[in-house]
């Protein structure tokens, strides 16, 4: 039982490209989560998936989108990668007891330059 | 969603009980207090969740008083390991409702 899993680990890109940040999960929740954390701060949330099929906004999502393939499965997609995107996502989980109890994966470190 | 306030950092050394307070003012009658812990390089942690009087479990206790305008996450002997930021979340765990993050309390054990 892997929990959730991020790949890549570390990943640098110029300004302008684009990258897919993959992210999966292995205990049958619904909700899936994308965040970042900026050097000293708290965690944003950027989208979520209530469920299998829907996707909705959060705090920060401009710059974002987001695809929830399946169950297990929910990309984070830059398209055009600008240097203010700089920091750590993480990926989340939750299942029957809600959005409170959530279940992070080991995050990704991006560096846009 | 109810606005937390912790302390910003936190010193205690190996052995000792610590004791992290959050005040939450404004918490709503249904709204739960959930703490969670995040080691360097990691994702955050669920620790603990309550809703009144006390809440233990194998990592911590998590009192609340009676007019839930505050709670403290108590840490019994704490271990160099224990050196995290901790995190306090005020609100009603259903789906639909998002966490929100503060910048927590930074704890660091020393030997």
């Amino acid at each position: 039982n892997a929990g959730v899993t991020q790949t890549p680990k570390f990943q640098v890109l110029k300004t302008g490209q684009s990258m897919t940040l993959q992210c999966a999960q292995d205990m049958n929740h619904n909700s899936m989560y994308w965040y970042r954390q900026d050097p000293g701060m708290g965690l944003r949330l950027i989208y979520y998936s209530a469920s299998e099929g829907t996707t909705d906004k959060g705090e920060v999502p401009n710059g974002y989108n987001v695809s929830r393939l399946n169950k297990r499965e929910f990309s984070l997609r830059l398209e055009s990668a600008a240097p203010s995107q700089t920091s750590v996502y993480f990926c989340a989980s939750s299942g029957y007891r809600g959005d409170y109890e959530q279940y992070f994966g080991p995050g990704t470190r991006l560096t846009v330059t | 969603l109810a606005k937390t306030t912790q302390p910003i950092s936190m010193d205690s050394y190996e052995g000792q009980e610590v004791n992290i307070t959050c005040s939450h003012n404004n918490i709503a009658t249904n709204d739960y207090i959930t703490w969670y812990q995040q080691f360097p390089s990691q994702g955050p942690r669920f620790i603990i969740q309550g809703y009144k009087t006390k809440v233990t479990n194998e990592v911590a206790s998590l009192f609340i008083p009676a007019d839930r305008k505050s709670s403290t996450l108590s840490l019994p002997r704490v271990s160099l390991s224990d050196t995290a930021v901790y995190y306090c979340l005020v609100g009603l765990p259903l789906y639909g409702n998002k966490l929100v993050f503060g910048a927590g309390t930074i704890l660091r054990v020393k030997s």
